[in-house]
């Protein structure tokens, strides 16, 4: 069974930089994987940010970058705000497999 | 702006079914992807499944296989979930979103506001 794995939980001070990672248990993650990131705040519907790795939205925030890392996609943000803290979710593409996954998400807290 | 709405959601018992309607607004359509994606109380998001422009294909999760269809009707501007055997693990917020381009290969950029479902007896 595949498995997308981000960190629970991570936090960061306002004006810091922190990156959150997405990893697949069937191996390093890939361009082919077509990785996206989503920000999720309570009682809000999902709102996407990056996909395709690294490709931004038109509405996505300057501070907000995609990239891959060490074989897992990486969502960093760099100068974060108050209004960052959220959950962040990664998507990842299984085309042989025929299927989309997500990741469990990570919260970020910005104190 | 882009706009997706849901609607069907509701309480329904245990080895019932119910369909899922999305309308989409301000785009083409008939030219892009759809997915339906769900979230249980308190939990993280699952992708449910994804057909591509023409309804020609379609992927789904394990969880749903062989018991949800997802269809389109792009005359109507309408996306659907059939739900079928629903089980009370059904039990989330669902929502559609439009993929950023036509085939099964495209992840989602704007979602609705969803619908929810509650499976109890």
């Amino acid at each position: 069974q595949t498995v997308v794995t981000q960190e629970p939980s991570l936090t960061v001070s306002p004006g810091g930089t922190v990156t959150l990672t997405c990893s697949s248990n069937t191996g390093a993650v890939t361009s082919a994987n077509s990785p996206n990131w989503f920000q999720q705040k309570p009682g809000q519907a999902p709102r996407a940010l990056i996909y395709s790795t690294s490709n931004k939205h038109s509405w996505t925030p300057a501070r907000f970058s995609g990239s891959l890392l060490g074989g897992k996609a990486a969502l960093t943000l760099s100068g974060v705000q108050p209004e960052d803290e959220a959950e962040y979710y990664c998507l990842l593409h299984y085309g042989g497999a025929r299927l989309w996954l997500f990741g469990g998400g990570t919260k970020l807290t910005v104190l | 702006q882009v706009q997706l709405v849901e609607s069907g959601g509701g309480m329904v018992q245990p080895g019932r079914s119910l369909r899922l309607s999305c309308v989409g607004s301000v785009f083409p359509f008939s030219s892009y992807g759809l997915h339906w994606v769900r979230q249980a109380p308190g939990k993280g998001l699952e992708w449910v499944a994804i057909i591509s422009y023409d309804g020609s294909n379609e992927y789904y999760a394990d969880s749903v296989k062989g018991r949800f269809t997802i269809s389109r009707d792009n005359s109507k501007n309408t996306l659907y979930l059939q739900m079928n055997s629903l089980r009370t693990d059904d039990t989330a917020v669902y929502y559609c979103a439009k993929a950023e381009g036509p085939y099964i290969s495209y992840g989602m950029d704007v979602w609705g506001q969803g619908t929810t479902v509650t499976v109890s007896s």
